[in-house]
Order: structure tokens, then C-alpha cells, then sequence
């Protein structure tokens, strides 16, 4: 019940293109649902993270859709770019604690 | 804002010495610090939730003994890896947490760790 699933494992989006990435939990008492990026050798980097009392949260090119009812929220990001290229974490919290989804592996093509 | 270092950024160290990690907030006091180990391509887990001033709670599985968690001040919190083994080598990366309401939530991470027991 503590588990975050993602999906998918691996991503390849052109330049311009639109990358998804989706993540399900089961534990309805998660109340925050941040996203991470990181890069290799590096720690990861907070993106954006959303409460479930809303549906959605934009920042710049960043996009969190959640879905209470169905358990499941996903990260959309517009007008992929090569410097986007990383492992991306979706993640469920609460009382502070973190659960991490497996990570996605996403490259942006020029 | 919100920056966290950890030292060393990578160290190399022989089968059954100790080797300790630095994590520090560098500008925010943090309440809270996490360690978490990653492998090649997976996931980081959970290793321990440090408290400042009391007791680290360690995750199922984790040897307290062999990972020594102490969080001395609100910027400063160490994982000392005892009698370090090759199946210890792994990515570390500790994370701090600031006080209160929905930051309160917000995980900032360090760059992390190398650590290589030859």
C-alpha cells in the first residue's frame, strides 16, 4: 500500500514534442505529490508538487495533472527540450516522508 | 535558496573501515534530514529520518548499527557507513526538510555521495 507505480520506464520524445509521465499510488492518506528530476551523478532536484485538493498545477513548461479519485497524476512537459533529458521521479508523501515512484528515463531528440 | 552540500561528493574506502558523510543545509534550518541510498538505475530508498537533537528512525531492513545517523544541529546531519563492505558501495544522497505548514513538506536535496569499498 506504500508503493508509487511509474510508468513508463523509458521515454523518447522529438524536440517540441510533449513527454508524459504517470504515477499511481494506492495509500489515500498521501497528501502531497511532488516531482523530481535528476541528473546523473547528481541528487535529484525538486520540479513541481501538487496537494490533492486540486486537480492541476502549471509552472513554465511543468504540468502536474492529479486524479484523486483514480489514484493517479502524472507530469507533462511542454515543448520537450534536449536539456530536459534526465530521470524524472514522481513521489507521495505525508507526514514528511517520502515514497518514490521507480523513476523515468526520458531523452529528448533534437 | 533551499541548498544542501554534502561531503565528500565521492570517497573510496577499504573493506571494514568507516567512512562518514556530511549533509548540510546551507541556508534554512532543517528539522528534518533524510538518507536515502541509490543504485545504478533504480530508485532511492529510504534509509533513515533524522531528527534534530533526538534518535534517527530507521527503515525496515536497515541496520542501525551499521549506519550511524546523527543529527547534531539543524543544518548538520552525518551517516557514518562502519565496517564498510563492497555491498555498501552506492549513491548516497541525504535530503533536508524546513519547519512548518506546506513547506514543511518540501524535500531539498544534496548532490550525494559516491562511495566505493574496495
Amino acid at each position: 500500500q506504500q508503493q508509487v507505480k511509474q510508468s513508463p520506464q523509458s521515454l523518447i520524445v522529438q524536440k517540441g514534442g510533449i513527454s508524459i509521465i504517470n504515477c499511481a499510488y494506492e495509500n489515500t492518506a498521501f497528501d502531497y505529490f511532488p516531482w523530481y528530476q535528476q541528473f546523473p551523478g547528481k541528487g535529484p532536484a525538486l520540479l513541481i508538487a501538487i496537494r490533492p485538493d486540486v486537480s492541476e498545477k502549471k509552472e513554465g513548461r511543468f504540468t502536474i495533472s492529479f486524479n484523486k479519485s483514480a489514484k493517479q497524476f502524472s507530469l507533462h512537459i511542454m515543448d520537450s527540450q534536449p536539456g530536459d533529458s534526465a530521470t524524472y521521479f514522481c513521489a507521495a508523501g505525508n507526514t514528511g516522508k517520502l515514497i518514490f515512484g521507480q523513476g523515468t528515463t526520458l531523452q529528448v531528440k533534437p | 535558496g533551499a541548498v544542501v552540500s554534502q561531503h565528500p561528493s565521492w570517497v573510496i574506502c577499504k573493506s571494514g573501515t568507516s567512512v562518514k558523510i556530511e549533509c548540510r543545509s546551507l541556508d534554512f534550518q532543517a528539522t528534518t534530514m533524510f538518507w536515502y541510498r541509490q543504485f545504478p538505475k533504480k530508485s532511492l530508498m529510504l534509509m533513515a529520518t533524522s531528527n534534530e537533537g533526538s534518535k534517527a528512525t530507521y527503515e525496515q531492513g536497515v541496520e542501525k548499527d551499521k549506519f550511524l545517523i546523527n543529527h547534531a544541529s539543524l543544518t548538520l546531519s552525518t551517516l557514518t557507513v562502519t565496517s564498510a563492505h563492497p555491498e555498501d558501495s552506492s549513491f548516497y544522497i541525504c535530503s533536508a526538510r524546513s519547519r512548518g505548514g506546506w513547506s514543511s513538506y518540501e524535500q531539498y536535496f544534496g548532490p550525494g555521495t559516491r562511495l566505493t569499498v574496495t
